[in-house]
């Protein structure tokens, strides 16, 4: 089993549409928790941390379920610039701040 | 401001050759990383150094090596490529975000290597 797993998708939805990606994770001792995007060909971009109580950023809420070990992004307003692909990212300390990422969801937000 | 720059952008190789991908940032990070990126398999960590002097393995070290060369700077050498290396280098520096408790990474733009 993966340790952080991700739905590929793609999601393909119209401009306007609210849109949202779930990911899991298989280590209990996860510590922080982050959704980076991914454009095509291009490096990957931090877009928001992840708290447990939740955190809202423009038209991105991102929530954390500690109890289920999952993730959650939520996009709302979709807007064509929201193509990307978006990477769920878990950390561990224990030695250095170790980083592990799922495999991303695709987003597609067509006119 | 340029915040973590690699090069080569891209490379391509013949079997056997070897090859020195660099990295720098300029946000006073301690901590690097080098990761690749393969289709459906997201990002695997290389090898890190937690700070200048140190250099530890990560997930896939196997047929690299590096160099931390000072606090900006931190090089993967391949010695002898394989077709198997063929992927995309991202170089990340670590720091913490806003301001917050936790740390993370800061990426550069990538090397795309093809190893023929």
């Amino acid at each position: 089993r993966k340790e952080v797993e991700q739905d590929p998708g793609p999601f393909n939805v119209p401009e306007g549409a609210t849109v949202a990606f779930n990911c899991t994770y298989s280590n209990s001792a996860s510590q922080s928790f982050f959704w980076y995007r991914q454009d095509c060909r291009k490096e990957p971009k931090l877009l928001m941390s992840v708290y447990s109580s939740g955190n809202e950023d423009g038209r991105f809420t991102a929530q954390l379920n500690r109890a289920s070990q999952y993730i959650s992004l939520l996009i709302r307003d979709s807007k064509l610039s929201d193509s990307a692909t978006y990477l769920c990212v878990v950390t561990f300390s224990g030695g250095y701040n170790k980083l592990i990422f799922g495999a991303g969801t695709r987003l597609a937000v067509h006119p | 401001n340029a915040g973590v720059t690699q090069t080569p952008k891209f490379q391509v190789l013949k079997t056997g050759q070897s090859m020195t991908l660099q990295c720098a940032q300029d946000m006073n990070h301690n901590s690097m990383y080098w990761y690749r990126q393969d289709p459906g398999m997201g990002l695997r960590l290389i090898y890190y150094s937690a700070s200048e002097g140190t250099t530890d393995k990560g997930e896939v070290p196997n047929g690299y090596n590096v160099s931390r060369l000072n606090k900006r700077e931190f090089s993967l050498r391949l010695e002898s490529a394989a077709p198997s290396q063929t992927s995309v280098y991202f170089c990340a520096s670590g720091g913490t975000h806003r301001g917050a408790f936790q740390e993370t990474q800061y990426f550069g733009p990538g090397t795309r290597l093809l190893v023929l």
